[in-house]
């Protein structure tokens, strides 16, 4: 079975443009999560979204903003882009059903660079 | 509200070795999930290993196994034999489910080295 896939792999953009970043799950799983790694830190949480719906936020301004479409594929947006923007973004999907073997699966990832 | 903490930026380990990478964690809730991911260079966080606040045994997969100490609040991962292809980036990570919603809490992260 496939695994999550993002899409871009890399990305170059410079401060004040917007990006869209892209993410499919594992079939059958639900529950998209967003994550934001700095270098040399851990992934913080962005945003989880669940049968379309907003389910969670993480301290993270409004310039990022994401949705999740019927086929459960997900895109995060970034407007206004900062220097500080630059890092991992990480999708990850899982089944959200309510047991606490609930694991995130996590995709490649999309290193992104604001110049 | 939840916090994970890695003591270890780095570790170096002689191949064939086991090593213990250490996790210590904060929640009040009485109800978790704790897991290991492992980062290799390419940037990909995998799933290793899983332990819940109500297991009452250690959980295992493979060559990998989670020294969980409740009371000491700690999560300790385990991996015996190791290989070259271990070195990586292994993150400790916290699951917290809230007001219908879910999210991961992460550690910094230790980078194992294996030496040959």
């Amino acid at each position: 079975d496939a695994g999550v896939t993002q899409s871009p792999t890399h990305l170059i953009k410079t401060r004040g443009q917007q990006v869209t970043l892209r993410c499919s799950p594992i079939s059958g799983h639900k529950s998209v999560s967003w994550y934001q790694q700095v270098l040399g830190q851990g992934p913080q949480f962005i945003f989880q979204y669940y049968e379309k719906e907003e389910r969670g936020r993480g301290n993270f301004p409004d310039r990022f903003s994401a949705r999740q479409f019927p086929n459960y594929s997900s895109e995060l947006n970034v407007n206004a882009l900062l220097l500080g923007d630059s890092a991992l973004y990480l999708c990850a999907s899982s089944l959200f059903s309510g047991a606490s073997t609930d694991t995130q699966y996590f995709g490649p990832g999309t290193r992104l660079t604001v110049l | 509200a939840q916090k994970i903490t890695q003591t270890q930026p780095g570790m170096f380990v002689q191949e064939k070795e086991a090593v213990t990478l250490d996790c210590t964690y904060d929640t009040s809730d009485p109800s978790y999930g704790l897991f290991w991911y492992k980062q290799p260079s390419s940037g990909e966080m995998i799933f290793l290993i899983y332990q819940g606040s109500y297991d009452q045994q250690n959980a295992t997969e493979g060559r990998y196994s989670l020294n969980f100490q409740k009371a000491r609040k700690s999560a300790n991962l385990v991996i015996s034999a190791s290989q070259l292809g271990d070195s990586a980036m292994y993150f400790c990570a916290m699951r917290e489910v809230n007001f219908g919603n879910e999210k991961l809490t992460f550690g910094t992260g230790t980078r194992l080295t294996i030496i040959p």
